[in-house]
């Protein structure tokens, strides 16, 4: 039984494109979370939502717009991809204060 | 924000030997560091934590120290198998916001 997993696994497609990502976690968790993973392996937080309500928002494009419907799922939507966006999306969870687990990723590939 | 430094960026040790990782961060208002293995294609995994009221903690093969007045922790890991070859990240937690270090890679050598 995967605590954190996301849909899809892998996602290729066009530049221009719009796609979305899942995240459901079932630890009854308060606090999820969308990082991306880039080529160097550099982990850095996009977002977090806790109890439905966005807490962090880090210098993101606008492309990226994080949904939250409940609290264990977290969704991430991306407009108009480019080539940069290439990398792996990792989404985590946690209870305050204590660690984060991850979900097993989303390797987004732009062609 | 935190800043998360982490050396080396590459380590590569004899099987049996010892591997240790260093990192120091910025925000003093970090209260919790913990230490994630990263194995290839896969997702980071927590293998150890360590808390700001706490300056050593071990769990087998595998120990972590705090130095607060300093601002760094170090992960040690002895008797090294290759299992152990991975990515290794450290992180400093302020509030919700987990902020990582570049990532060491750790290659055992049998």
């Amino acid at each position: 039984d995967t605590a954190v997993s996301q849909t899809p696994k892998y996602l290729v497609t066009q530049m221009g494109n719009d796609k979305s990502i899942k995240c459901e976690q079932n630890l009854g968790h308060d606090t999820m979370y969308w990082y991306k993973q880039d080529s160097k392996k550099f982990l850095k937080i996009m977002f977090s939502y806790n109890n439905k309500e966005l807490i962090i928002n880090e210098t993101v494009p606008n492309r990226f717009s994080p949904k939250s419907p409940d609290k264990a799922h977290l969704n991430l939507h991306i407009n108009s991809l480019e080539l940069g966006d290439s990398a792996v999306y990792f989404c985590a969870s946690s209870q305050f204060n204590q660690p984060q687990h991850f979900g097993d990723g989303t390797r987004l590939s732009i062609l | 924000g935190e800043n998360v430094e982490q050396h080396p960026s590459t380590l590569s040790v004899q099987e049996g030997d010892s591997a240790v990782i260093k990192c120091t961060y910025s925000d003093s208002a970090s209260n919790y560091f913990p230490w994630y293995k990263q194995e290839l294609g896969k997702r980071p995994q927590l293998i150890i934590d360590i808390r700001s009221n706490v300056g050593e903690k071990k769990d087998q093969r595998i120990a972590v120290t705090l130095n607060k007045t300093a601002k760094h922790f170090s992960l040690h890991i002895t008797e090294t198998q290759p299992e152990d070859s991975a990515v290794y990240f450290c992180a400093a937690r302020v509030d919700y916001k987990l902020s990582f270090g570049a990532g060491t890679t750790v290659t055992v050598r049998a």
